[in-house]
């Protein structure tokens, strides 16, 4: 039973252009949701973060929109640069209940192309 | 500051073998959650530590132990390996209230034969 599920393995984009990466769940204790990126050979790195008091968080070229009533969010990526080639895996937790592990989806691969 | 620093970085070991992994958290960070990264898969959570007690426990059977020590390291134990043991494991280090989100190793890749 996948809690965090996000339904694109892959996506290729041109450079310059934006990209949209979707992540839907099911638990309605989910109450923080976070994108971390992942190179080859390297452990995830935190991207960007949203609680469910928001809708939205900005930061730079990255911003996560949050649809709590679809249970749904999505990360944009404006404009999108080759060096975000890499797997993206969108996180959830329950935060307010204090012992926070997170839940992954499967990732996807986004491909910026020259 | 240094990251979390995960050893070693690849290891093969035979079915019904045990194997120790080895993860020293980020500087000024006192949690350490272990998660395992099968192929194709996102990670998933197997343990918690916090002040050298399990804070939490995914759906992992027994044979996944773990320590935390006063420097705040941690050490994963694997005993009777099975073939569905090889992946990815990754060590994340956080303060006990998730703020920003853990800080991640590279990772272990153990491969089972």
């Amino acid at each position: 039973d996948q809690q965090v599920k996000q339904n694109s393995p892959s996506l290729s984009v041109q450079e310059g252009r934006i990209s949209i990466l979707n992540c839907d769940y099911t638990n309605s204790m989910f109450d923080y949701f976070l994108w971390y990126k992942k190179y080859p050979a390297e452990g995830p790195t935190f991207l960007i973060s949203i609680s469910s008091i928001k809708d939205k968080n900005e930061d730079g070229r990255f911003t996560v929109f949050l649809n709590k009533s679809a249970k749904h969010l999505s990360l944009h990526i404006v404009p999108s640069q080759p060096g975000d080639s890499a797997v993206y895996f969108c996180a959830a937790s329950t935060r307010n209940s204090g012992n926070t592990p997170l839940v992954f989806g499967k990732g996807t691969r986004l491909s910026v192309i020259a | 500051e240094t990251g979390v620093t995960q050893s070693p970085t690849h290891l093969i070991k035979t079915r019904g073998q045990q194997v120790t992994l080895r993860c020293s958290s980020q500087s000024g960070h006192n949690t350490v959650s272990w998660y395992q990264q099968a192929l194709g898969q996102g990670p998933q959570f197997i343990f918690q530590y916090y002040r050298e007690e399990e804070n939490g426990r995914g759906n992992f059977p027994p044979r996944f132990s773990g320590l935390q020590f006063p420097n705040y390291s941690s050490e994963l134990n694997v005993n009777a390996l099975e073939l569905d043991d090889s992946a990815l494991y990754l060590c994340a280090s956080s303060l006990h209230v998730v703020s920003y989100g853990y800080t991640f190793g590279s990772g272990t890749r153990l491969t089972v034969v």
